[in-house]
């Protein structure tokens, strides 16, 4: 499975944007990117993926840079509910593995008012 | 999306004892993937579970140590066999979802500490 590097923790202010960075430079043509994060004491929960283009939800953007060896996640207001381990995962879809996520150590993402 | 329980939430074992965890989910998925979380680490998956199928475990997991069960679409358990202190971690259940995401839907989880 192709790698993924993540700073290990990041500080935010409430209120402000947050750009998380996640670098794969291993990735291949049919991987996409997933983000998933894990606030405390739950399961993780899935919030955005993308292949090529840059992506938008509810939830946040996914920037992916042009050679897709990197991408960040990004916040726009963080607030204290935010606060969580925010996973970058790759997902070959052309592999009978697609269905298995990776987890990585991840970037644990403080906010404080 | 898809709802997902697990029992019970939190144990408290002695090493040398078994427990069996249990996942419902509220609609019938194909697969369904056992997690375990040590202590202030990341993810690793256990194994895959297919209904009507033998579950598929990942290197350094073994049937004998986490025997899994999927007797349905809906419910399958995984047991903590013969434990130790290292065996102390979250263990949490999930889900493919079937749209055209494809994400997985995670359990809450069951802590485990083994004295």
């Amino acid at each position: 499975d192709a790698k993924t590097t993540q700073p290990n923790s990041m500080e935010s202010n409430e209120e402000e944007p947050v750009h998380l960075p996640c670098n794969h430079s291993t990735i291949s043509g049919t991987d996409y990117i997933h983000w998933y994060r894990q606030l405390p004491s739950q399961g993780p929960e899935y919030v955005i993926h993308g292949l090529t283009s840059n992506v938008n939800n509810r939830m946040a953007s996914l920037a992916i840079a042009e050679d897709r060896k990197s991408s960040t996640l990004i916040l726009h207001r963080a607030t204290l509910r935010d606060a969580a381990v925010y996973y970058c995962i790759l997902r070959d879809i052309n592999t009978g593995t697609a269905s298995k996520l990776t987890f990585g150590t991840g970037t644990r993402l403080q906010v404080t008012l | 999306s898809a709802v997902i329980s697990q029992k019970p939430s939190r144990d408290i074992c002695q090493r040398g004892t078994s427990l069996t965890i249990q996942c419902q989910v509220d609609s019938q998925v194909t697969m369904m993937f056992w997690y375990r979380q040590q202590p202030g680490q990341s993810l690793t998956l256990i194994a895959t579970a297919n209904q009507g199928s033998e579950a598929t475990y990942e290197s350094g997991f073994v049937i004998d140590k986490f025997p899994i069960s999927r007797p349905n679409l809906t419910f399958s358990t995984l047991t903590v066999s013969n434990m130790s202190p290292e065996d102390s971690s979250i263990y949490l259940c999930s889900v493919e979802g079937t749209g055209v995401v494809n994400e997985q839907f995670f359990g809450p989880g069951t802590r485990l500490t083994v004295l």
